[in-house]
């Protein structure tokens, strides 16, 4: 099945640091999402990304729907420590229309003070 | 005002038995999910229903059923429940099935 692969896994850095994750798949996906889950609640909506090419940012966070269409980052500027959490890319194949996402396997940040 | 709620937060319950989760969105959207986290955080969609119409089911087992009484509302009912079945448990919605998903706060389900 349809596989994204999320790296890294967890990133362990100091306040005030910038943050890359990025998120690859072997298939062509026509959106991109990203998603941060803080522990006991839900996922919780960052960035989505509609278009190849798409640079987006939403305060300190930027995102990239790569131009192949089968790649994705994310950037945190200046890391503060509530910016703690898993954060997670989810994809939909250009080919679904069931409104399945896929997800990565999620990059754990801790930021230090 | 709490955009996709589910209820209960927490589920203890025994093998066997059966047990439901309700959730409920207030967006106005016309298409909602639920999906499972395991215990490695990994999300999988399990259905996804569109205007009350059961769109996905993602080899998830009969012992499973969703029930959309209308579009707001998208309940799991979970019969002859196993010990695998322990995990979190999380509702979403999106306008339609290109747009993004917003997530409830989950239901933690632990079969003892």
């Amino acid at each position: 099945g349809q596989q994204l692969n999320q790296s890294p896994q967890s990133m362990f850095i100091q306040e005030g640091e910038d943050v890359s994750m990025n998120c690859t798949s072997s298939s062509i996906f026509n959106t991109w999402l990203w998603y941060k889950q803080d522990p006991g609640e839900g996922p919780v909506l960052l960035i989505a990304l509609y278009k190849a090419g798409e640079l987006t940012s939403n305060g300190r966070l930027t995102a990239q729907f790569g131009i192949t269409r089968k790649d994705s980052f994310l950037n945190i500027s200046a890391s503060i420590p509530s910016d703690v959490g898993i954060y997670f890319c989810a994809g939909r194949s250009g080919s679904s229309n069931t409104g399945k996402l896929i997800f990565g396997q999620g990059t754990t940040l801790q930021v230090k003070p | 005002d709490t955009a996709v709620s589910q209820t209960p937060k927490y589920l203890v319950t025994q093998m066997g038995n059966d047990k439901s989760i309700k959730c409920e969105q207030n967006l106005g959207h016309d298409t909602m999910y639920w999906y499972k986290q395991d215990s490695k955080k990994f999300l999988k969609i399990m259905f996804s229903y569109n205007n009350k119409e059961l769109i996905i089911n993602e080899t998830v087992p009969n012992r499973f059923s969703p029930k959309s009484p209308d579009k707001a509302h998208l309940n799991l009912h979970i019969n002859s429940l196993e010990l695998g079945d322990s995990a979190v448990y999380f509702c979403a919605s999106s306008q339609d099935l290109i747009t993004e998903q917003y997530f409830g706060p989950g239901t933690r389900l632990t079969v003892t």
